[in-house]
């Protein structure tokens, strides 16, 4: 079992939905959570993080966590066509070690 | 401006012949880490450093050297690079750690070993 799990995609979505994006980690020593957004050809860049169980918002962005069921999740309100990205899902596991999965695709179409 | 710099972007290189990646930071961050980065295996942490002379071993360490004699330099160094050595590789730092702060990742560098 991988150590941090997304579903590949690709998410496709209208513009204007909500997307949904879920993440599920194997540590439940876990203490910190990220999500990374990554353009095509680019670097990853921090959305947000969370630390305690259940929402924390920021402008339309939404992470989730639940660490009972060992899942975190990102919301996107209203989509947009500059959301299509690759959205990394990242874990804090501990001994300065942060766990990467291997992203979810997501389109947002016009 | 606070950036992560590498170099160079692009590499395209031979089996056995030694290449350095260079990596440095404005931001005075003490943490520094490399990944690469390869279709359906994500993000995956080679090398980090706490601090300056401080470095220990991700998960796929085998075939790197890394070193940190400045804060703001982490060389990423392949002594005998192979082909399954290709990938896209990312520096980051961070100001102390992992656990509750952002990584500011380098623009990466595309290498490929023939």
């Amino acid at each position: 079992q991988k150590e941090v799990e997304q579903n590949s995609g690709p998410l496709s979505v209208p513009e204007g939905a909500i997307a949904s994006l879920n993440c599920t980690y194997s540590d439940r020593g876990s203490q910190s959570f990220f999500w990374y957004r990554q353009y095509s050809g680019k670097s990853p860049e921090l959305i947000m993080f969370i630390y305690s169980n259940g929402d924390k918002e920021d402008g339309r962005f939404t992470a989730q966590l639940n660490k009972a069921s060992q899942y975190v999740s990102l919301l996107i309100r209203d989509s947009q066509p500059s959301d299509s990205a690759t959205y990394l899902c990242a874990v804090n596991t501990g001994f300065q070690k942060l766990v990467f999965g291997t992203g979810t695709r997501l389109l947002v179409s016009p | 401006e606070a950036q992560v710099t590498q170099n160079p972007r692009y590499l395209i290189t031979v089996t056995g012949k030694k290449l350095t990646v260079t990596c440095s930071q404005n931001m005075n961050h003490e943490y520094m880490s490399w990944y690469r980065q390869d279709p359906g295996l994500g993000l995956r942490q080679i090398y980090y450093s706490m601090n300056v002379e401080v470095t220990d071993k991700g998960d796929v360490p085998e075939g790197y050297k890394v070193s940190r004699k400045e804060k703001r330099n982490f060389p990423l160094i392949l002594e005998s690079p192979s082909p399954n050595q290709t990938s896209l590789y990312f520096c980051a730092s961070s100001p102390k750690g992992t656990g509750s702060y952002e990584q500011y990742f380098g623009p990466g560098t595309r290498l490929t070993v023939t």
